[in-house]
């Protein structure tokens, strides 16, 4: 079984759409975060939520919004895509902050 | 800002041999993470050390951290062709005032391990 798994892995879309990120973690962990990297590998974090409750929330456009319907789901919807938001996201969880799980990435690509 | 940065930022080596990745970080922390990234795909952890530790292992990892230098290593003995990945340290510092901690990651260390 996925322990953490996000769907979709590859979303291509054309620039001003509105797209969804779905994650789902089964590991009973308290904390879920988004992060984005970026085309030099570098992870940056976006968001964080410990039992759906909003702890993190970096400096990213508001066009970002995670949503976390309960504690083993965090998604991520963008508004009005633009072509710099082409990335891979992560989702990840974890229990204490000590261990982390990372998704396999979804592969956002904006033409 | 970003918190950690690995040295070297590509390293290529032969199978059999060492390979040595560094991290120096900037704040305090209250333990230091590294994890491998295959090409494409998601980021697996490798092993934790936590800020009062100084050495850790776990199989052919061997990872030291010095909190007066800011800095942690981590070897992998006897490489193979399977551990070609990129390698991340990330370090999960004190929880600041009305902030949370979070795990800030370094730019990476491509490692190429050819047989």
């Amino acid at each position: 079984d996925t322990a953490v798994s996000q769907t979709p892995k590859y979303l291509v879309t054309q620039m001003g759409n509105d797209k969804s990120i779905k994650c789902e973690q089964n590991l009973g962990h308290d904390t879920m975060y988004w992060y984005k990297q970026d085309s030099k590998k570098f992870l940056k974090i976006m968001f964080s939520y410990n039992n759906k409750e909003l702890i993190i929330n970096e400096t990213v456009p508001n066009r970002f919004s995670p949503k976390s319907p309960d504690k083993a789901h965090l998604n991520l919807h963008i508004n009005s895509l633009e072509l710099g938001d082409s990335a891979v996201y992560f989702c990840a969880s974890s229990q204490a902050r000590l261990d982390y799980t990372f998704g396999s990435g979804t592969r956002l690509t904006v033409v | 800002s970003q918190q950690g940065e690995e040295d070297p930022q590509a390293l290529s080596i032969q199978e059999g041999e060492n390979a040595t990745m560094n991290c120096s970080y900037k704040t305090s922390i209250n333990n230091l993470q590294w994890y491998r990234q295959n090409s494409g795909r998601g980021l697996v952890h490798l092993i934790l050390i936590r800020s009062n530790e100084r050495e850790k292992h776990s199989g052919r990892l061997r990872v030291t951290l010095d909190t007066s230098k800011k800095s942690s290593s981590l070897l992998i003995t006897a490489s193979r062709a399977a551990d070609t990945a990129s390698y991340f340290c990330a370090t999960l510092s004190p929880r600041a005032q009305g902030g949370s901690e979070k795990l800030v990651f370094g730019k990476g260390t491509k490692l190429t391990v050819n047989p």
